[in-house]
């Protein structure tokens, strides 16, 4: 294990609910990403935190809302998804920015119907 | 700018037999360089980097990598493939400025038994 935990691991959500995804880590990082994995496409950078601040919005659209409430947690909270959506959210840790090693969680499959 | 290239989707080699995955890069300033692996369904795993000194690097479940500065290159290998080393290999390279990783497109190995 990683030391970066994620849940759920898998979710099934309709285009108009509203659902969560959050990670955790126990590795004593300041900085924490999500990423957006999909199948044939290189892996895509969404947010990054580093202490719980914002530093990077890579062009996500809204309904899309992270939260990062303290060095330890992220979450990623989900509404009105399109199944264009439906992927490998993956969360990452790293002691801080740049060129620092990132740790990854096992990600969270999401289907979006 | 910052880049990798995976200039191969997928592929084969017999347990064994010694493997190889490639990965250039195009980098300004000094060269950073990360070999991450992915089980199926889970997160990405970190192997080994390069930051500088030797340009043999050991990493984790007997990989290495040979950082080759004239050939741009960064490929990952292991002298002799285990079934278990199936799985999807990523090169990476960290930005000169901000968070933003930059992973290669992914590289399938099958080991076959």
């Amino acid at each position: 294990e990683t030391g970066v935990t994620q849940t759920p691991r898998h979710l099934v959500m309709g285009m108009t609910n509203k659902k969560s995804l959050k990670c955790e880590q126990h590795l004593g990082h300041n900085a924490m990403y999500w990423y957006k994995q999909s199948a044939k496409k290189p892996l895509e950078l969404m947010f990054v935190y580093n202490f719980k601040e914002q530093t990077e919005n890579n062009s996500v659209p809204s309904r899309f809302s992270p939260e990062c409430p303290n060095s330890s947690h992220l979450f990623l909270h989900l509404h009105t998804l399109q199944p264009e959506d439906s992927a490998l959210y993956l969360c990452a840790s790293s002691q801080g920015d740049g060129v620092d090693t990132q740790y990854f969680g096992p990600g969270t499959r999401l289907t979006v119907l | 700018a910052q880049s990798v290239a995976q200039p191969e989707d997928q592929v084969n080699v017999a347990e064994g037999n010694p493997l190889t995955v490639k990965c250039t890069y195009s980098v300004s300033g000094n060269p950073y360089l990360f070999w991450y692996v992915q089980y199926p369904n889970r997160g990405l795993q970190f192997l080994l980097k390069y930051i500088t000194g030797d340009n043999l690097v050991k990493g984790s479940y007997g990989f290495e990598a040979e950082f080759n500065k004239s050939q741009t290159s960064f490929h990952l290998k292991k002298p002799s493939a285990l079934v278990s080393d199936s799985a999807l290999y990523f090169c990476a390279v960290p930005p000169n400025t901000g968070n933003q990783f930059y992973f290669g497109t992914g590289t399938s190995l099958t080991v076959i038994p």
